[in-house]
């Protein structure tokens, strides 16, 4: 059982789409964070969300609590936002953040 | 601003062999996590500190040891390394009270051969 569920699992975009990655989770949170991390390199967090929508540059980030789900939206994707987004939420009742097994994508020049 | 520090970035040993990763939180920040991901996989917890005690213990395997200092910077410790513990293992680091506001470092990818 997955606590986190992330969709798709592999997503190719041309240069210039909008792009969503999608995120469920079953558990009480205190925060989602969205991740994202080049192959071979470590992970940055890209966004910390507790409620509403959050946007820094051309990465927005949503999250609807009552729904527990959160949505990542890239505008204007570019090759270099090639990577793995991750989704991961600290739990509410337990020490520790549960994982989604990250969206791969790819952005075609 | 100062990010998370963790050193080395890439270490190779062999089996057998020991190594010792170590990490470098956010200053004025007191507790450390610790992760490990394979290939392919998931993040894995494995271990977590607060004021040098740790607080939380994951998966960690019992030929891991961790530990945090005074300064607050933590190092983990691999004995007897197997091939399977190949990943790349990062840590993170937040204050006491906004424990869900961890942030990451780069990590530290070890190869064992």
């Amino acid at each position: 059982k997955n606590e986190v569920e992330q969709s798709p699992q592999n997503l190719t975009a041309q240069e210039g789409e909008f792009i969503t990655i999608n995120c469920s989770y079953s558990v009480g949170i205190s925060a989602l964070h969205w991740l994202q991390q080049h192959p071979g390199g470590g992970i940055v967090s890209l966004f910390m969300l507790s409620s509403g929508k959050k946007k820094h540059g051309r990465l927005i980030a949503t999250i609807n609590i009552q729904e527990k789900h959160s949505s990542l939206h890239i505008t204007a994707s570019h090759p270099r936002d090639s990577a793995v987004y991750i989704c991961a939420v600290f739990s509410n009742t337990g020490n520790q953040f549960y994982f989604g097994t990250g969206t791969s994508l790819t952005v075609i020049p | 601003a100062a990010g998370v520090i963790q050193s080395p970035r890439h270490l190779i040993k062999e089996k057998r062999e020991t190594a010792t990763l170590k990490c470098y939180p956010i200053p004025r920040h007191d507790t450390v996590y610790w992760y490990q991901q394979g290939p392919g996989q998931d993040p894995q917890f494995l271990i977590s500190f607060y004021e040098k005690m740790q607080s939380d213990k994951g998966s960690i395997p019992d030929r891991f040891s961790a530990q945090q200092f005074s300064d607050y910077h933590s190092e983990l410790n691999m004995s007897s390394l197997e091939l399977g513990d190949s990943a790349l293992y990062f840590c993170a680091s937040s204050s006491a009270g906004t424990y869900y506001e961890q942030y990451f470092g780069p990590g530290t990818r070890l190869t064992v051969t």
